[in-house]
């Protein structure tokens, strides 16, 4: 199983800065893949990230919003960009395997004042 | 399109009853279907799944099985202790190869001494 770390675990920023969280994988994976979970409510896909290739963003985010990196086959970023209090999420890094679903981070407390 | 549905939190219970999370869903296909946990404070882990009709997963004494005729894939443990409470979440795989995650709003669990 794959075991994933982020960084920072929980932030508190002001509206209008930035945030750039890291997801490290302790193992190479093709793919990699963002989830937002605001307070009480599910997950929503924001990105899956590719190593050598742009990001692809599901209906509702934006590259402008939440650029991503991935620069090799086992870190990613995702940045938070001027951030709204509406931002204030969990932010979960997550890889699939294949026969055992996905596995995450232990998250990306944001909060924006 | 897929959809996940889970029947609403939070559940109260106490130490040694009986527990069962509904979850419904909605797909083309035959999606795998999964159930994970979220302890107060950490990322979703894998809690158990299944790939196919009549299948059962099991892990940690909660079972569910994938029932095609009626759509569902219920949680369920016999005895539930207070290191259960948490919040759970039904979701399943697309089954187009898109690699998306479909995931239900959670359900709190909350375990009683």
């Amino acid at each position: 199983s794959a075991v994933i770390s982020q960084k920072p675990s929980r932030d508190i920023c002001q509206r209008g800065t930035s945030l750039t969280i890291q997801c490290q994988v302790d193992s190479q994976v093709t793919m990699m893949f963002w989830y937002r979970q605001q307070p009480g409510q599910s997950l929503t896909l924001i990105a899956t990230a590719n190593q050598g290739s742009e990001a692809t963003y599901e209906s509702g985010f934006v590259i402008d919003k939440f650029p991503i990196s991935r620069p090799n086959l086992t870190f990613s970023t995702l940045t938070v960009s001027n951030m709204s209090p509406e931002d204030s999420s969990i932010y979960l890094c997550s890889v699939e395997d294949n026969t055992q679903g996905l596995y995450f981070g232990p998250g990306t407390r944001l909060t924006v004042t | 399109g897929n959809s996940v549905t889970q029947m609403e939190g939070p559940v109260t219970l106490s130490e040694e009853a009986f527990l069962t999370i509904n979850c419904t869903y909605t797909a083309t296909g035959y999606p795998s279907l999964f159930w994970y946990v979220q302890y107060p404070g950490e990322g979703l882990q894998l809690l158990l799944k299944a790939t196919k009709a009549d299948d059962k997963g099991s892990n940690k004494g909660f079972e569910a099985t994938y029932r095609k005729e009626t759509t569902s894939f219920h949680l369920e443990k016999g005895s539930v202790q207070v290191s259960d409470s948490a919040v759970y979440f039904c979701a399943l795989s697309d089954t187009s190869g898109t690699y998306k995650y479909i995931f239900g709003t959670g359900t709190r669990l909350k375990v009683l001494a």
